[in-house]
């Protein structure tokens, strides 16, 4: 099973709502981020949160990490057609040389 | 300041051939790392690199598939007598590992086809 897993698979919403995105693992991490892919694109990385880091912010993005439930989410306030995305979380463990894990990723549509 | 280049963008292959997809890493960046994505999937990862070296290729198919980052010019993932569940899109991505920080920058793919 994978490491990093996100839920819900697929969210649509109304231009204007917020946008609630779910992450759960399996092992220990150094951090956790989160990505975004627009269809066709590369991967762009949005915000990275440490272990020992509980919230933050950047701009219309928060992220939260409860490593006790192993467990992320990633809201986008005032979402924009603009937001309509696929995004990935991706935890790096915490070997010397882990890599990155990601998940299958949560495409989100938002509706203008 | 460029990004990750990633080339050819489109490959088309037949069975049998040889795909050749290359990599230049962000400029300062020495570390390099291949993933593969089927449609609608999430990245799988395949192989990290650093310069000379391969350090973990625990997700690189044991057979046809090889990787490499010498120590000039851009990094290279090749399939040998590609079939048709090649089909994919491979995107590479580069790092700077300052610290305990691994954000990876991304290139735009190589999607290949395989007829």
């Amino acid at each position: 099973s994978q490491q990093g897993e996100e839920d819900p698979q697929a969210l649509s919403i109304q231009e204007g709502e917020n946008a609630t995105m779910n992450c759960s693992y399996k092992t220990s991490i150094n951090n956790l981020q989160w990505y975004r892919q627009n269809s066709g694109r590369g991967l762009v990385h949005l915000i990275l949160i440490r272990s020992n880091e509980r919230e933050k912010h950047s701009g219309r993005l928060r992220v939260t990490l409860d490593t006790s439930k192993k467990s992320s989410s990633l809201l986008i306030t005032a979402s924009r057609a603009a937001d309509t995305a696929s995004y990935f979380c991706a935890t790096d463990g915490t070997g010397a040389n882990s890599k990155l894990t990601f998940g299958k990723g949560i495409t989100l549509s938002v509706r203008p | 300041n460029a990004g990750v280049m990633q080339n050819p963008r489109h490959l088309v292959r037949r069975r049998g051939q040889e795909a050749r997809l290359r990599c230049s890493p962000m400029k300062g960046h020495s570390h390099v790392y291949w993933y593969r994505q089927l449609p609608e999937e999430g990245l799988k990862f395949m192989v990290y690199l650093q310069k000379e070296n391969i350090i973990d290729e625990s997700g690189m198919p044991k057979e046809r598939f090889s990787a490499e980052f010498p120590k000039e010019g851009p990094s290279i993932l090749r399939i040998q007598q590609v079939v048709r569940g090649d089909s994919a899109a491979y995107f590479c991505a580069s790092s700077s590992r300052q610290g305990v920080k691994n954000i990876q920058y991304f290139g735009a793919g190589t999607r290949l086809s395989v007829l």
